[in-house]
């Protein structure tokens, strides 16, 4: 069974840079995982913020960006903004299915 | 604009089978992957399978054996079904569209409980 590993928890100041990292226990995450990321605060449903590694919808604030990072998915986040604190979440494309990452919680203090 | 619309039953006893379906509004049923993501109290998500117009599916290898995913495309649904449920599949359900995760559906919580 593929594992995707979030890191746990982090910290951001107001107004500063944080990036969260999406690994896979099979090895290097690519382009061909077509990683995506979700944002989701308490009691609702997730967002999605990040498709196909660093696209971006309508309603993904600009100061979101994906990229890949040292064999990782990554989500950076700059300028943070109180409302930034949530939950994220990476999801990682295999052969046959799909696979969520253990999810960051992003605190904006 | 597209919009997700999902029901089902709440509650649900033991070795019972779970059944939901998503209706589709505003948009395509074709060219997308249809998909349901579950999300145990407290946890985080878990995707439990996705489903095509055609009716080609693929299913999270830890539920396989009790998932199935059905399209019906004369009424732009699609539907889970969760046989012997147990109270670890207690949890708010969530049908979305593929590629691009948008839209999902507004979430169901289902119950097991004797």
């Amino acid at each position: 069974q593929v594992v995707v590993t979030q890191e746990p928890s982090l910290t951001v100041s107001p107004g500063g840079t944080v990036t969260l990292t999406c690994g896979s226990s099979t090895g290097a995450v690519t382009s061909g995982h077509y990683p995506y990321w979700f944002q989701q605060k308490p009691g609702q449903a997730p967002r999605t913020l990040i498709y196909d590694t660093s696209n971006k919808h309508s309603w993904t604030p600009a100061r979101f960006s994906g990229s890949l990072l040292g064999g990782k998915a990554a989500l950076t986040l700059s300028s943070a903004q109180p409302e930034d604190e949530a939950e994220y979440y990476c999801l990682l494309s295999y052969s046959g299915g799909h696979v969520f990452g253990t999810g960051t919680k992003v605190s904006v203090l | 604009q597209v919009l997700l619309q999902q029901w089902g039953a709440g509650l649900l006893k033991p070795s019972e089978t779970l059944s939901l379906t998503c209706a589709v509004y505003g948009g395509s049923f074709s060219g997308y992957s249809w998909t349901w993501i579950r999300q145990p109290p407290g946890k985080g998500l878990e995707w439990i399978g996705e489903i095509n117009h055609s009716g080609t599916t693929n299913y999270n290898p830890s539920l396989k054996s009790r998932v199935t995913l059905l399209v019906d495309t004369s009424k732009n649904q699609f539907s889970l079904k969760l046989t012997s449920v147990t109270g670890a599949d207690t949890a708010v359900y969530f049908c979305a569209r593929w590629p691009r995760a948008d839209p999902w559906g507004q979430g169901t919580l289902v119950t097991v409980s004797s």
